[in-house]
This record gives structure tokens, C-alpha cells and sequence, in this order.
């Protein structure tokens, strides 16, 4: 089964800092991966997302991840945070194809600090 | 546009009485699924549809039911709700064809008191 482990519950950051965001995965084949930004009170919005070809992905609101097959990771890096980036973020895993469901990690919440 | 819409926003019940949530979409996708978040768990899967009369339960499906009679709608039932039930929940949908991810709800949060 597939399983998603986000080891950062709550990560601080000082705005105009870089911050990456760790997210382990386990899965058997080539898996579809994802990184969706909830604010409070919000839906999930898609940040970005990974199914083959170049392993660092651009997302949006000046996001990318990178997919390391050796290390089973899909880490999140912004090279400098905005306040407007506080939010909890969530890492999730799945197999693709016609019918496939996502695996969510726990989510780590990031606070930015003026 | 095309959305997907959960109603009620927030709903609080007793203990034992029958609840249930919405969701509703206009994208024409045939997935369609719903999560619970709780502090610490993340989101985790209660049921999900891959269309019309098919259902399955996910991981945490004891206590709660779907059904699919139609593309657009799948409502999630909590035959007798518990305090345990009290979460926020997220409907979601994704597209059967090219796979890129799901389009989730805005969330309905229940209260079982």
C-alpha cells in the first residue's frame, strides 16, 4: 500500500527566507505525486504535481519540488517566502492511471514571521 | 466555470441522528471521493466513485455510507452519528481520463454533539 510520511509538523520561517518542505513516500512503481496548500478555513489548492519526465517541477506562486527516486522524496522549496505563504501544506501519493485515489501525508504547518 | 460544491458549510447534530453532506460538481468527472481531516491524521479516505451505481469504501468507511445515482452528485451519510464523526470532511473529484489530481470542495465542517 501506498503511505506518505511529512516528518515537519510545524515549520517557522522568517519571510523573504528559502524553506523546503519534506515529504517521504512509499510506493512500488513510478507514483504520481503532489503537493496541495490548504489555508485555514480553505479547500486544498494543487501547488504542483509529478507523473515522469523532469524530476524538478514548477508549480505555481513560485513553488517546485524536486523527485528523488533514490531517496523515495518529493521535497517543496520556495527560494523566498512570502507571509502570504502561511498555510498547511500536504504531500500526497498516488498510483495514476483511469482510477487511481490519493494517499495525504499529515501535513506540515508552515508560520511565516514579519 | 465548473466547481465542485459541498453544503452544509457547518452542520452540528446529536449523537444517534442521521446526517448528510453534499457534494456536487460540474466538471463531468467520474471519480469522486470523500475525506475526513482531523488534527494529526491529515486527510483520510471514508468512501470514492468511479461513476454511476459504483462504490467503495476507503479506509476509515465504518459508520458512514454513499451512494452515486447520478455523475455529478455523491452524498456521504452518517447512519447515527458519533462524537468520534466530528471532523471536517472534503468531497473531491478528478477526471477518469489523463489522471492530474483531484479538485476538492470547500469543506463542510460537522459537529456531533
Amino acid at each position: 500500500a501506498q503511505s506518505v510520511t511529512q516528518p515537519d509538523i510545524h515549520i517557522t520561517v522568517s519571510e523573504g527566507a528559502s524553506l523546503e518542505l519534506r515529504c517521504n513516500y512509499s510506493y512500488g512503481a513510478t507514483p504520481y505525486l503532489f503537493w496541495y496548500v490548504q489555508s485555514p478555513g480553505q479547500g486544498l489548492q494543487l501547488l504542483l504535481k509529478y507523473f515522469s519526465g523532469d524530476t524538478l517541477v514548477q508549480g505555481i506562486k513560485g513553488f517546485e519540488a524536486e523527485f528523488k527516486r533514490s531517496q523515495s522524496s518529493f521535497n517543496l522549496r520556495k527560494p523566498s517566502v512570502h507571509w502570504s505563504d502561511a498555510a498547511e501544506y500536504f504531500c500526497a501519493v498516488g498510483a495514476g492511471g483511469t482510477a487511481s485515489k490519493l494517499t495525504f501525508g499529515t501535513g506540515t504547518r508552515l508560520q511565516v514571521t514579519l | 466555470d465548473a466547481e465542485i460544491t459541498q453544503s452544509p458549510r457547518h452542520k452540528i447534530t446529536e449523537t444517534g441522528r442521521q446526517v448528510t453532506l453534499a457534494c456536487h460538481q460540474t466538471w463531468n468527472h467520474n471519480n469522486m471521493f470523500w475525506y475526513r481531516q482531523d488534527l494529526g491524521h491529515g486527510l483520510r479516505l471514508i468512501h470514492y466513485s468511479y461513476g454511476v451505481q459504483d462504490t467503495n469504501k476507503g479506509e476509515v468507511s465504518d459508520g458512514y455510507s454513499v451512494s452515486r445515482s447520478n455523475t455529478e452528485d455523491l452524498p456521504l451519510t452518517l447512519e447515527s452519528a458519533a462524537s468520534s464523526q466530528t471532523s471536517v470532511y472534503f468531497c473531491a473529484s478528478s477526471d477518469s481520463v489523463g489522471f492530474s489530481g483531484y479538485t476538492f470542495g470547500s469543506g463542510t465542517r460537522l459537529t456531533v454533539v
